[in-house]
């Protein structure tokens, strides 16, 4: 157990609807991290929050976002979904955003789009 | 630009043998940082060993140790007497810059199967 905690593990939905996935980091972390993980894309770096601050972007679509709360829970939130975006989303949690330190991820959302 | 590559699709190892996972990158900063993960068929990622540029010796982590070589910006895996446990994807990824707001990239990975 990795100590992150992400929900729902499974969310089926349709076409040009939007989801929100969720993440608690592990306890401590004050840095979190999501991910795409598709067959055909790999594993692809979203986009990372420090503290409540957005800190680095990766590949992350304009129709996705994410924010970092107070609590240092984080959303994402996908809108207008479309089938490509079915993929297995991580998050990930580390203790800093400093570049060696290890992330722990949770177990993933798999979205499925209809 | 950051460019991480894992040449291995897939590995086919006999039990208790030691394995090499290959890992070549590419970066023009300095300062970076290398790390392995594992992906059983279960789907959750497991962190397996890191490695800073800056670090003098190769990571060693249990029966995982990395074999870094500068020069030819390689970071390879090893892992020692493999167990069937042992049996899933595994990932080279980079981060760039020590307290860096950079992306971390990862590689295609390599399928890694023990046979008993």
């Amino acid at each position: 157990d990795s100590g992150v905690t992400q929900t729902p593990k499974h969310l089926i939905t349709a076409t040009g609807q939007r989801v929100t996935l969720r993440c608690s980091p592990r306890s401590g972390d004050l840095s979190v991290y999501w991910y795409q993980q598709s067959l055909d894309q790999g594993l692809q770096f979203l986009i990372q929050y420090y503290n409540g601050e957005e800190r680095a972007k990766g590949n992350i679509l304009e129709r996705f976002s994410a924010q970092q709360f107070p609590d240092l829970h984080s959303e994402l939130n996908l809108s207008s979904l479309e089938l490509g975006d079915s993929a297995l989303y991580f998050c990930a949690s580390s203790v800093d955003g400093k570049g060696g330190q290890p992330q722990h991820f949770g177990d993933g959302t798999r979205l499925s789009i209809l | 630009a950051q460019k991480i590559t894992q040449t291995q699709p897939g590995m086919f190892v006999q039990e208790k043998e030691a394995v090499t996972l290959d890992c070549t990158y590419d970066t023009s900063d300095p300062s970076y940082g290398l790390f392995w993960y594992k992906q059983p068929s279960s789907g959750e990622m497991i962190f397996l060993i890191y490695q800073g540029s800056y670090d003098q010796q190769n990571a060693t982590e249990g029966r995982y140790s990395l074999n870094f070589q500068k020069a030819r910006k390689s970071a390879n895996l090893v892992i020692s007497a493999s167990q069937l446990g042992d049996s899933a994807m595994y990932f080279c990824a980079m981060r760039e810059g020590v307290w860096s707001a950079s992306k971390i990239i990862f590689g295609s990975g390599t399928r890694l199967s023990i046979r008993p």
